[in-house]
């Protein structure tokens, strides 16, 4: 199985400054379509996860522009220009190249 | 709006079973591909199972940990996905989520809110 691995396992952040995780897969993440399988969620504290990001860098539907994905291979990152307070929770990285998919072991982001 | 409602957990002793359902909406569910996924304080998130749709025969697919033991299923007249989990041990203890997609195929772009588990004596 793949290994994602998230650094640093918790943040603290005072509002309107910026944030930025880490992940590092295993494997290279790239397919022979082009595309490379890494996206993020975002699980609110009470709440299922939801989509951040999806395929690196793309945004999902009602993503804020405050968040940013970059990366490429087995380096990856999420970025938050301006965190807010909505934005606590914990942050996961997700590989989906290869059955199983899996995940890496969270970011937790606090607001100072 | 996409919504997936998880129903079905509980208390349940080793070697039990349980069937979960998710009842889906706001979306065309007989071309979704659709999964489940569990997270546990221990282990975090683990894909369980992954049912193709009827366009691509349907097919399922499970990791290791629980393949002989738990089946995906779908009614797409009833827009209803099942997890029947059958054998159950105390480290199938974990919130259920019910997900479309999962792979590279069909993103895994929603979740379900999620129902809980536990396996004990």
């Amino acid at each position: 199985d793949i290994v994602m691995t998230q650094t640093p396992l918790s943040l603290s952040v005072t509002p309107g400054q910026p944030a930025s995780i880490s992940c590092k897969s295993s494997e290279n993440l790239l397919y022979s379509d082009g595309k490379t399988y890494l996206s993020w969620h975002l699980q609110k504290p009470g709440q299922s996860p939801q989509l951040l990001v999806y395929e690196v860098s793309n945004r999902f539907s009602g993503v804020p522009d405050r968040f940013r994905g970059s990366g490429s291979g087995t380096d990856f990152t999420l970025k938050i220009s301006r965190v807010e307070a909505e934005d606590v929770g914990v942050y996961y990285c997700m590989q989906s190249l290869h059955l199983p998919p899996t995940f890496g072991q969270g970011t937790k982001v606090e607001i100072k | 709006e996409v919504q997936l409602v998880e129903s079905g957990g509980g208390l349940v002793t080793p070697g039990g079973s349980l069937r979960l359902s998710c009842a889906a909406s706001g979306f065309n569910f007989a071309d979704t591909w659709m999964s489940w996924v569990r997270q546990t304080p221990g282990k975090g998130f683990e894909w369980v199972a992954r049912i193709k749709s009827k366009a691509y025969g349907g097919t399922t697919e499970y990791p290791a940990p629980v393949r002989g033991r738990f089946t995906i299923s779908r009614d797409d007249s009833k827009n209803t996905l099942s997890l029947q989990m059958n054998s159950l041990k105390t480290e199938d203890t974990a919130v259920y989520y019910c997900t479309i997609g999962i792979g590279r195929e069909q993103s895994l772009d929603h979740w379900g809110q999620g129902t809980l588990v536990a396996v004990s004596s």
